[in-house]
């Protein structure tokens, strides 16, 4: 059964880098993307990036170049960096794994969700 | 971007009455849709994908179909567990999106 958990810092001030990491067990890094999203109670549910299985990322345009998604198979762990953070990026941070169920179609979900990491960013 | 639509916002059901959740996409995502059911504390959870195709180890009370780009979760039977906040999500492209959520309570 493949888990996913969260580690980083929750507490952060305006203008600092926020840095999460997710460490996959049971299971592999390859073969899937991997995803960040966070949650909010002013945006709801709010797609962050994800970093596919070949390497390539895809970011929000809204997050404007302030982030990074990156992986290191050897450690089986996924990270997220956002610079420049503002009260604008409190919220509850999660990763999670993006299974393709139609290699044809391109068809995925996110099957399997880390636990969440509480961000709050404070001036 | 595509914007996901969800009605209602709330709702109060029976413990077995059938509940209907919908969600209007912005523009054409094919079957490229998600449900996700959410307990207080908790991260999603994976219940539909591909519009209609019920995930590994979901119950059956629940389903999805799809009308163009309208798309609804049926859940047969409402349980206790099944309190909760219930989302769409869109993964037919960059950036993907959700819905803004449905909250059910008994």
């Amino acid at each position: 059964q493949v888990h996913l958990q969260q580690w980083g810092a929750g507490l952060l001030k305006t203008s600092e880098t926020l840095s999460l990491n997710c460490d996959v067990s049971g299971g592999s890094l390859s073969g899937y993307s991997w995803a960040w999203i966070r949650q909010s109670p002013r945006r709801g549910l709010e797609w962050v990036g994800e970093i596919t299985d070949s390497g390539t990322n895809n970011y929000n345009p809204s997050l404007r170049g302030r982030v990074t998604i990156s992986k290191d198979t050897s450690k089986s762990q996924v990270s997220l960096r956002l610079t420049a953070v503002t009260a604008a990026d409190t919220a509850l941070y999660f990763c999670a794994r993006a299974r393709s169920y139609d290699v044809l179609t391109g068809l995925t979900a996110y099957d399997v969700w880390g636990q969440g990491t509480e961000v709050t960013v404070s001036s | 971007d595509i914007r996901m639509t969800q009605s209602p916002t709330s709702l109060s059901a029976s413990v077995g009455d059938r509940v209907i959740i919908t969600c209007r996409a912005s523009q054409s995502v094919a079957d490229y849709f998600n449900w996700y059911h959410q307990k207080p504390g908790q991260a999603p959870k994976l219940l539909i994908y591909g519009a209609s195709r019920l995930q590994s180890g979901v119950p059956s009370r629940f389903s999805g179909s799809r009308y163009g780009t309208d798309f609804s979760l049926t859940i047969t039977s409402l349980q206790p567990e099944d309190v909760g906040t219930y989302f769409c999500q869109q993964s037919f492209n960059n950036p993907r999106s959700f819905g803004q959520g449905t909250k059910v309570d008994i």
